[in-house]
């Protein structure tokens, strides 16, 4: 079946360690989005990326960093400087975002990370 | 930039009952996009509906509709014979045409459906 995946469903650390957050589509979607999502909050953008080898930064980039060397996967590391890790993490593909078109974005299900 | 507002945090409706949840949005932009995305208790975002703002009629889908009135830039959401299913976190989206699928949220609407 097409889709995303997030894994792990949960994950836990300890506070000033890093941890990377997975996420992989096999919808043969160029864009991915990285979201942080606080209780009963709305959707953050944290970083996209539109093509393979090229990122940018969302609206609450600092303490996270990623990766997009391959089309279908989009990592996102949550370093010891995000000084409020625990949240929800959701991870978002759609098709060309680089062309005329505008399409909507498909979720995968989610990581809850907690520090402590 | 563009604003997403969504001015009730929560709702509830019996069942089988019609409620409708309000969207407002701020932006300069003529060609834009609206959505409703629906989060239950898994979390999994899912889409409802989508608007293109140059189609005046309004889109509609299964028991879903909305009421998109763009000189008042305002969408509103409703769902009509509501299921327990229906329970859910709502939220409302705006993109910007050809601008990278971006997607400006609002806050959210808890919906609960009451038997």
């Amino acid at each position: 079946d097409g889709g995303i995946t997030q894994s792990p469903k949960y994950l836990f650390r300890k506070e000033g360690q890093n941890v990377t957050l997975s996420c992989e589509q096999n919808l043969n979607h160029d864009a991915m989005y990285w979201y942080r999502q606080d209780p009963g909050q709305g959707l953050r953008l944290i970083y996209y990326s539109q093509i393979v080898n090229d990122f940018q930064k969302g609206d609450i980039a600092e303490g996270y960093s990623v990766s997009r060397e391959k089309k279908e996967s989009f990592p996102l590391t949550v370093t010891s400087a995000q000084k409020n890790p625990t949240a929800f993490y959701l991870c978002a593909s759609s098709p060309n975002g680089r062309t005329g078109s505008s399409y909507e974005q498909y979720f995968g299900p989610g990581t809850r990370l907690t520090v402590t | 930039a563009q604003t997403v507002t969504q001015s009730q945090p929560e709702m509830s409706v019996q069942e089988a009952e019609t409620v409708t949840l309000s969207c407002t949005y701020d932006t300069s932009e003529s060609n834009y996009y609206l959505f409703w995305y629906k989060q239950p208790p898994s979390r999994q975002m899912i889409l409802v509906i989508r608007q293109e703002a140059y189609k005046q009629q309004n889109a509609t889908e299964n028991r879903f509709s909305v009421n998109f009135q763009k000189a008042a830039k305002s969408f509103s959401l409703k769902i009509s014979d509501s299921q327990l299913g229906d329970t859910a976190m709502y939220f409302c989206a705006f993109m910007k045409h050809n601008a990278g699928n971006m997607l400006t949220f609002g806050g959210g609407t808890r919906l609960m459906v009451k038997p």
